[in-house]
């Protein structure tokens, strides 16, 4: 079936260590997106990607770093930089960055200790 | 993309339609009205959008107002699946612009016997 996969779904990790959240889409889309969600708050955008090798800062980037080398993947690394890491990550893709619907996965609930 | 304001929560009786209001009073003429919802810890899911005419889906019903300043979500018959946030989003319409599909907090749709 065609869908967005984030992995994995529960995530424990020592403070002061980087960690990669997954998100791979099978749907051909060449848009995608990373999200971070805090208890009962709305979703903040912290990357985006309009196409392969190319991604822009959202709203709350500092802290996170990306890559988008193939048009399937858009791996999230939290790096010890990021004040705050605990929190609910969504990944989203998009036909194009522009006026289609976004398709979500499932998310990542990061913990880190 | 411009800013959206909606109430942050809601009742609805099952079996009553849910009107659920958005306020996007400096979108652009290129902007498209989005909604999605999210259902508790689970990605978010596209319900429908519209850019001046009113649209009707299997979900739900959006009505746009001619001015296009507003917009209502209408389920025509809740159910309790339909307990959810929804959340208004506007964005633009335009090929050769990244656009960052921002989420605000949304509505707490709450479907109650």
């Amino acid at each position: 079936d065609g869908g967005i996969t984030q992995s994995p779904k529960y995530l424990f990790r020592k403070e002061g260590q980087n960690v990669t959240l997954s998100c791979e889409q099978n749907l051909n889309h060449d848009a995608m997106y990373w999200y971070r969600q805090d208890p009962g708050q709305g979703l903040r955008l912290i990357y985006y990607s309009q196409i392969v090798n190319d991604f822009q800062k959202g709203d709350i980037a500092e802290g996170y770093s990306v890559s988008r080398e193939k048009k399937e993947s858009f791996p999230l690394t939290v790096t010890s930089a990021q004040k705050n890491p605990t929190a609910f990550y969504l990944c989203a893709s998009s036909i194009d960055a522009v006026n289609t619907e976004a398709f979500f996965g499932q998310g990542t609930r990061l913990t880190v200790v | 993309d411009a800013k959206t304001t909606q109430p942050p929560s809601m009742d609805c009786a099952e079996g009553r339609a849910a009107n659920l209001p958005c306020n996007h009073s400096t979108i652009s003429g290129n902007e498209y009205v989005y909604w999605y919802r999210q259902i508790h810890s689970q990605g978010p899911q596209y319900i429908i959008h519209g850019l001046k005419n009113n649209e009707t889906n299997e979900m739900a019903s959006l009505i746009i107002t001619e001015d296009r300043k507003s917009s209502t979500l209408i389920l025509p018959h809740a159910t309790l699946r339909d307990t959810a946030v929804y959340y208004c989003i506007v964005r633009v319409a335009y090929t050769g612009t990244a656009s960052k599909l921002t989420f605000g907090t949304g509505t707490r749709l709450q479907v109650t016997l």
